[in-house]
């Protein structure tokens, strides 16, 4: 159980191309879905954090333009990166939530990685 | 504020030798403890969580953990190491009602032939 599924696994464009990256819960509804970012050989970073319905807590120094998130219903959040750049290029991963609390583990999608021309 | 350390950004053991991987994490109030295992080119995998109760916990994969207050680790352990176990190790935290994870650094396990 608690599967999340994220699409597209890899990503190449050009610069200046606009690129949206689903995630779903499969099995679950998500009350909260998570965002992060991972260079190579590096830890994950939070980007935001969504609730069904609402508008995006974003981490300090995540921009909100760049980077737009849409919680359209308990199974699926969006992530889309407006005109990317190539140093937009990176492994982006989200994460689902049963719960409110902390207690409740994240449950991940396996990534996707965007690799701007 | 909380923060993790990982000891050790690789550790290598050999094939059927113990695994230990280490987590400090620093919170002023009681934490939630989570180890989660990366494969290349995936996300990750919960191996195994703390939140009250038992303090040795067990996980998937033959995994487990032990939470200790009085030292404020969270080392993770494997009696006997697999060629598969092989991937990018990472301890995260939360607390109380926030629930936002704070993630280590992560520690590579290689395991030798």
């Amino acid at each position: 159980g608690a599967v999340v599924s994220q699409h597209p696994s890899w990503v190449i464009c050009k610069s200046g191309t606009s690129v949206k990256i689903e995630c779903r819960s499969l099995d679950f509804q998500a009350t909260t879905m998570f965002w992060y970012r991972q260079f190579p050989k590096q830890s994950l970073m939070l980007m935001a954090t969504s609730n069904e319905g609402s508008k995006a807590t974003y981490e300090q120094g995540v921009e909100k333009d760049k980077f737009l998130i849409n919680h359209a219903s308990l199974t699926l959040s969006t992530l889309t990166v407006t005109s990317a750049h190539p140093e937009d290029s990176s492994f982006y991963i989200c994460s689902a939530s049963l719960g409110v609390q902390g207690e409740q583990p994240q449950h991940f999608g396996d990534g996707t990685r965007l690799s701007i021309l | 504020a909380q923060s993790v350390t990982q000891l050790g950004s690789h550790v290598s053991v050999s094939e059927g030798a113990l695994v230990l991987l280490r987590c400090n994490y620093s919170s002023s109030v009681p934490p939630y403890l989570f180890w989660y295992v990366q494969y290349p080119n995936q996300g990750l995998q919960l191996l195994l969580k703390y939140t009250t109760g038992a303090t040795l916990v067990k996980g998937i994969n033959g995994f487990e953990a032990e939470f200790k207050k009085s030292e404020t680790s969270f080392h993770l352990t494997k009696p006997s190491a697999h060629m598969s176990d092989a991937a990018e190790y990472f301890c995260a935290v939360s607390k109380g009602s926030s629930y936002k994870l704070i993630f280590g650094s992560g520690t590579r396990l290689l395991v030798r032939p």
